[in-house]
């Protein structure tokens, strides 16, 4: 499975928005980018996902470097429930998922 | 859409019976479900894949005689846990592919004294 890359951990001020990096070098063609967030005692949630274009949806946005090779989840105005570990992962479609051991974001109010 | 259940979302047993987990998918059907296990801390480690009408795949490492995986049809996968001892006391989680993305359960905490 190609491997993904990010901090241990971020912390970002409630309301103000938040960048949270991911590498993936070894990306392959047919890979897809995956977010998902735990929040605490939770099984993991979607959040979003992309191929090679931008994304956007209620949750979050999803920018893609053009050669692939990293991406950024962006929520535009942090909550105290968005305090979890996010996860970004390469799949293809319908494999399975590797966790690796994600970014813990924690909110200051 | 995409919603997966679990039940029970907590159990407590004893050590050396054996404990039933039901993974559904509420709203669609599952050909594949996968099984994951999660100790405090650390990061969910995928313990198999459970494929409908055919037998589960299991990562290195996991005993399948242990843990039984039935996926007797699209909407229902089932993890036993047998013969349970304390080191099996964990968070057990299932997820489902749809469209793409995978959809998980709320998990399951067995407890095993």
């Amino acid at each position: 499975d190609a491997k993904t890359t990010q901090p241990n951990s971020m912390e970002s001020n409630e309301e103000e928005p938040v960048h949270l990096p991911c590498n993936h070098s070894t990306i392959s063609g047919t890979d897809y980018i995956h977010w998902y967030r735990q929040l605490p005692s939770q099984g993991p949630e979607y959040v979003i996902h992309g191929l090679t274009s931008n994304v956007n949806n209620r949750m979050a946005s999803l920018a893609i470097a053009e050669d692939r090779k990293s991406s950024t989840l962006i929520l535009h105005r942090a909550t105290l429930r968005d305090a979890a570990v996010y996860y970004c992962i390469l799949i293809e479609q319908d494999d399975k998922i590797i966790f690796g051991k994600g970014t813990r974001l924690h909110i200051l109010p | 859409g995409a919603v997966v259940s679990q039940h029970p979302s907590r159990v407590i047993c004893k050590s050396g019976t054996s404990v039933k987990i039901e993974c559904r998918s509420l709203d669609f059907q599952a050909t594949t479900m996968f099984w994951y296990r999660q100790f405090p801390k650390q990061s969910l480690m995928l313990m198999a894949t459970s494929n409908e009408g055919s037998k589960a795949t299991y990562e290195q490492g996991v005993e399948k005689d242990k843990f039984l995986i039935n996926h007797a049809s699209l909407t229902l996968s089932t993890l036993t846990v047998t013969s349970a001892h304390p080191e099996d006391s964990s968070f057990y989680i299932c997820s489902a592919s749809y469209r793409v993305a995978q959809y998980f359960g709320p998990g399951t905490r067995l407890t095993v004294t």
